[in-house]
């Protein structure tokens, strides 16, 4: 059974930081490209970042270039953002999600990790 | 790169069909047949109901089928259930710089 399941979520100072990280098991997890992806509360889904499956090639939104880094760890199946500067903007669920491997529709989610930025 | 644009909200009764539209432009819907819908309940994860325009996800009800014309694509649910309500997102491949599009969201009513 695949599963995602998302830690380090919180509450944080604007300018902050804070790193998020998703376990994966029940998969290839190295096999896979993996993919953030944000909902502010009451919000649509906004995609975040992506990184292929050996971590050489990331990319983010727009709005987070410069500040936050997607990165992984294969050998423990693991994906991780780290969110530098943040911004009252960026406070959201943020939900690991691994795509089909054909296209960019993503087939498993975690359950999310809610970061709150508030002074 | 905006988002997709979908209605904010649909409503039927049970039994019936709607159709939910979600409109972007020829760099995305109109130009790849990657558009995805999501399904998701309050205070849960979304859950893939349809990808690559028209394939229905792994368990989901054959009463849920998507398709698309130029730069919109539809979600259609036929024989609303109550457990259908439920807000909906589309999403569209959108090229290597943006990649994923999403939509507004629409809320199911039944």
């Amino acid at each position: 059974e695949v599963q995602l399941v998302e830690s380090g979520g919180g509450l944080v100072q604007p300018g902050g930081s804070l790193r998020l990280s998703c376990a994966a098991s029940g998969f290839t997890f190295s096999t896979y490209w993996m993919t953030w992806v944000r909902q502010a509360p009451g919000k649509g889904l906004e995609w975040v970042a992506n990184i292929k499956q050996d971590g050489s090639e990331t990319y983010y939104v727009d709005s987070v270039k410069g500040r936050f880094s997607i990165s992984r760890d294969n050998a423990k199946n693991s994906l991780y953002l780290q969110m530098n500067n943040l911004r009252a903007e960026d406070t959201a669920m943020y939900f690991c999600a691994k795509p089909l491997s054909t296209s960019w529709d993503f087939d498993y989610w975690g359950q999310g990790a809610l970061v709150t930025v508030s002074s | 790169q905006s988002a997709l644009t979908q209605p904010p909200s649909a409503s039927g009764s049970p039994g019936q069909s709607v159709v939910i539209s979600c409109t972007g432009t020829s760099s995305d819907v109109g130009y790849y047949n990657y558009v995805s819908w999501y399904q998701q309940h309050p205070g849960k994860a979304p859950k893939l109901m349809i990808y690559e325009v028209r394939k229905r996800a792994s368990g989901v009800p054959d009463r849920f089928s998507g398709s698309k014309s130029g730069n919109t694509a539809s979600l259609t649910v036929s024989g609303l259930q109550a457990e259908d309500e439920a807000d909906y997102y589309c999403s569209s491949y959108a090229g290597d710089h943006y990649f994923v599009l999403f939509g507004g969201g629409t809320k199911l009513t039944v």
